[in-house]
């Protein structure tokens, strides 16, 4: 069974405006979430992270919320760039801090 | 620079043989991953290590081997046993096996079968 899942396998936007990427989990216990971009034929980038304490998180264009009652996540990209368009990977680390789950991805495309 | 190393980019295996995939990191970091990806897939955990001379299985470990000599390398072999070996594998590190650390990711081998 799926603990972390992005349920929007695609997702396109117009270059300047707003993409928003989500994510759902399942274990409450997950205190740590990651957002990962990925080219083709590449490893994925670390892009931001998200403590359990913090209900935001901010770098830049990237704006992480996190939604803990409701046990979801989002990616904010403002404004969305053409350069922006991968595949973004939602990722939380496991009770024992041993590792990543990641979700399937959701394919971004940003046309100009 | 620092980074992490994978070799080959591209591997084919012929059936019934092992083959080795390297992954070599010079961040200094304690702990290296072993993922799979498939089309359409997340990343999935083969077997990771907190530190040398100790390795633990992931999720999907049947049919792979790993050996972790040294703090630099993280090698993963795919036996014969793997039936369905054709993905692309990604190694990670990060600095310990402590909360709150990303993993940061070599840019992976991608493995065919002849």
């Amino acid at each position: 069974d799926q603990q972390v899942k992005q349920n929007s396998p695609s997702l396109s936007v117009q270059e300047g405006r707003i993409s928003i990427l989500n994510c759902d989990y399942t274990n409450s216990m997950f205190d740590y979430f990651l957002w990962y971009k990925k080219y083709p034929a590449e490893g994925p980038t670390f892009l931001i992270s998200i403590s359990s304490i913090k209900d935001k998180n901010e770098d830049g264009r990237f704006t992480v919320f996190l939604n803990k009652s409701a046990k979801h996540l989002s990616l904010h990209i403002v404004p969305s760039q053409p350069g922006d368009s991968a595949v973004y990977f939602c990722a939380a680390n496991n009770q024992a801090g041993t590792a990543l789950i990641f979700g399937k991805g959701t394919t971004l495309s940003v046309s100009s | 620079d620092g980074g992490i190393t994978q070799s080959p980019k591209y591997l084919f295996r012929k059936e019934g043989q092992n083959v080795t995939l390297s992954c070599e990191q010079n961040l200094n970091h304690d702990a290296m991953y072993w993922y799979r990806q498939d089309p359409g897939q997340g990343l999935r955990l083969i077997y990771y290590s907190q530190i040398v001379n100790d390795f633990q299985k992931g999720d999907i470990a049947e049919g792979y081997s790993v050996s972790r000599e040294k703090k630099e390398s993280f090698p993963l072999t795919v036996t014969s046993a793997q039936k369905n070996p054709t993905a692309f594998y990604l190694c990670a590190s990060s600095i310990g096996q402590t909360s709150n650390q990303p993993q940061h990711f070599g840019d992976g081998t991608r493995l065919s079968i002849l």
